[in-house]
């Protein structure tokens, strides 16, 4: 069965400071995309990066970027200069046609 | 603007009534998807919707139902054979352009259904 694995049910961390969520999935498939979500209070998900399986390099996206070690099937997500906006629960979600999505990771910005 | 509009957003159900879930897209996809989410929880799927007139159970489909006439509407019907009904539903789609089934899915704003 597909899964996925937030290990880390709650972060916080200071304002402007770096924090990294970790992910791990478990997949037979050869070809799929990862992802990460997250949702605010207002329980909108919001696509925040997503990393092609096939590619070595790892995505980035403004202070957001991934550590994606295939081999491990480990999938960080690297968030720089936090801000509170940045406050959320945060979803790993892979596969290649339907989300497999874990429990997710609670992200708090201390000010 | 384009995107994907869920209503209502707040939807109360009485016990052994049936109640019926909006999700409309104008992002000319092919796919939509129905998912729910308890509190505490990760998105579970429900169904999906590769064309119209065509789709598939999720991993949670019993006590629900859909169909799919028109490609921009996926309507989710919760029945009254649906015994813990009380959640955040959200309906996402996706195109079929491009990766194809790799695409990103998007997101509505989802419906919170409580049960009176």
């Amino acid at each position: 069965a597909q899964t996925v694995t937030q290990s880390q049910p709650e972060m916080s961390v200071q304002e402007a400071e770096t924090v990294t969520l970790s992910c791990t999935y478990d997949t037979s498939e050869s070809d799929y995309y990862l992802f990460w979500y997250k949702q605010p209070p207002s329980r909108q998900m919001i696509l925040v990066i997503r990393q092609e399986a096939y590619k070595q390099q790892n995505a980035t996206e403004n202070r957001f970027s991934v550590n994606f070690q295939k081999a491990a099937k480990s999938f960080s997500l690297k968030i720089s200069d936090s801000q509170l906006g940045d406050a959320a629960m945060y979803f790993c979600p892979a596969r290649s046609e339907k989300l497999v999505f874990g429990k997710g990771t609670k992200l708090t910005v201390n000010p | 603007d384009g995107g994907i509009t869920q209503s209502p957003k707040y939807l109360f159900r009485k016990e052994g009534q049936n109640v019926t879930l909006s999700c409309e897209q104008n992002l000319n996809h092919d796919a939509m998807y129905w998912y729910r989410q308890d509190p505490g929880q990760g998105l579970r799927l429900i169904y999906y919707s590769q064309i119209v007139n065509d789709f598939q159970k999720g991993d949670i489909a019993e006590g629900y139902s859909v169909s799919r006439e028109k490609k921009e509407s996926f309507p989710l019907t919760v029945t009254s054979a649906q015994k813990n009904p009380t959640a955040f539903y959200l309906c996402a789609s996706r195109s079929d352009a491009g990766t194809g089934r790799r695409e990103t899915q998007y997101f509505g704003p989802g419906t919170r259904l409580l049960v009176l």
